[in-house]
């Protein structure tokens, strides 16, 4: 039973456009969740994250949108760079308390 | 401040072989995590700790023993590896649970 889906294995981009990465979750007792980024043979480092109070976390080039209806949440990366190619993973907790479950990741390709 | 180390970085085991993968962290953070992840998957939880001395399963604890003696470590004790054990190994860590998690660079297991 996967909780929180990433249906998008992979995604590419054009450097200086917008990349949309996108993630859905089935359990309405989430209410925090967050966006990890993963380069090859390093370790997911903590990217942005939102509660579910909210329906928008703006850090500067990266902007996470929650749809609590849809159970859908998006990450924006505006403008993408070469750098931003990495896996993405999205996670969600329940009762601000929780254990994070991880959708399986989007890897996204910024091409010069 | 090193954060989050793990040791080894790459480890090859024959099927019956044990071992130890060591985690440690800086931070003083109570919380710890291990989680594996396979090929195209995300991050799954093998085991969690809220502090010295307490631990809990995660969702694939399986095969795998922990404990935590220190808020500093928390070694991952694999008994009787099988090649359903090849993975790569992250441990984490966070000042609390279902929040912003620091994770170590892994351990590439292969059972053969």
């Amino acid at each position: 039973d996967q909780q929180v889906k990433q249906n998008s294995p992979s995604l590419s981009v054009q450097e200086g456009r917008i990349s949309i990465l996108n993630c859905d979750y089935t359990n309405s007792m989430f209410d925090y969740f967050l966006w990890y980024k993963k380069y090859p043979a390093e370790g997911p480092t903590f990217l942005i994250s939102i509660s579910s109070i909210k329906d928008k976390n703006e850090d500067g080039r990266f902007t996470v949108f929650l749809n609590k209806s849809a159970k859908h949440l998006s990450l924006h990366i505006v403008p993408s760079q070469p750098g931003d190619s990495a896996v993405y993973f999205c996670a969600a907790s329940a009762n601000q308390g929780g254990k994070l479950i991880f959708g399986q990741g989007t890897e996204l390709s910024v091409k010069p | 401040n090193a954060g989050v180390t793990q040791t080894p970085k790459f480890r090859i085991l024959k099927i019956g072989q044990s071992m130890t993968l060591q985690c440690a962290q800086d931070m003083n953070h109570n919380y710890m995590y291990w989680y594996r992840q396979d090929p195209g998957m995300g991050l799954k939880l093998i085991y969690y700790s809220v502090g010295a001395g307490i631990t809990d399963k995660g969702e694939v604890p399986n095969g795998y023993n922990v404990s935590r003696s220190t808020t500093e470590d928390f070694p991952l004790r694999l008994e009787l590896a099988a090649p359903s054990q090849t993975s790569v190994y992250f441990c984490a860590s966070s000042t609390a649970l279902g929040y912003e998690q620091y994770f170590g660079p892994g351990t590439r297991l292969t059972v053969t």
